[in-house]
């Protein structure tokens, strides 16, 4: 079984550029979540995809949204970077659970906006 | 907004010394996990607990959840220099998870 991978691994964008960010979940996971990591905090909620629906958002503009598709990978696109969205950007894979399922991180993206 | 606060924010301690780190909120969480992240991955489930007095033990570690279900601690014995990362707590929020900041734990051989 396949753990859950990101691409690219590093990127770098400018104010005002889009960007799209992927991820592949683990084997037999349907619900991916995505996460930002800024720099000595913990993650933040961004949204999450189960069955290619939006399942819950947390507090992030509009520019801030996704994909998932039939086969459960995924993507995050955001719009007019700004330079605060400069973070680490982790998705998770996990069968739901009622807040006691496992979350499968990926090593995550790293996004430097200038 | 349920919120999530870890102490210390820092700590770096001697290999082979006891250590103790906190998560606190004043939010009741149905159940709380424990991560542990290390640099340039993402974070690897530790534990989750669910019941409210609920102890844990992997290994060195020990892991607990208040009685009111509202704060954890995480005990880790003997440390290790492997012991060293940033380790998470992260309550359930309905369908998702609330991260705390962090306590960056570096053990010294």
């Amino acid at each position: 079984e396949t753990g859950v991978t990101q691409s690219p691994t590093h990127l770098i964008k400018t104010r005002g550029q889009q960007v799209t960010l992927r991820c592949s979940s683990q084997s037999g996971h349907n619900t991916v979540s995505w996460y930002q990591q800024a720099l000595g905090q913990g993650p933040q909620f961004i949204f999450q995809y189960y069955r290619e629906e939006e399942n819950g958002r947390g507090n992030f503009p509009p520019r801030f949204s996704g994909l998932q598709f039939p086969n459960y990978s995924s993507e995050l696109n955001v719009n007019a970077l700004e330079l605060d969205d400069s973070a680490l950007y982790l998705c998770a894979s996990s069968i739901p659970g009622q807040g006691r399922e496992t979350q499968y991180f990926g090593p995550g993206t790293r996004l430097l906006v200038l | 907004t349920q919120l999530l606060e870890q102490s210390p924010q820092f700590l770096s301690i001697q290999e082979g010394e006891n250590l103790t780190v906190y998560c606190n909120s004043s939010s009741v969480f149905s159940s709380l996990q424990w991560y542990r992240q290390e640099p340039g991955e993402g974070p690897v489930l530790l534990v989750t607990v669910v019941t409210g007095g609920e102890v844990k033990k992997l290994k060195r570690l020990t892991f607990q959840f208040g009685d009111a279900r509202k704060d954890s601690s995480l005990h880790i014995t003997a440390a290790q220099p492997g012991d060293t990362g940033l380790y998470l707590c992260a309550g359930a929020d309905g369908q998702n998870f609330v991260f705390g900041p962090g306590t960056r734990l570096s053990v010294l051989p």
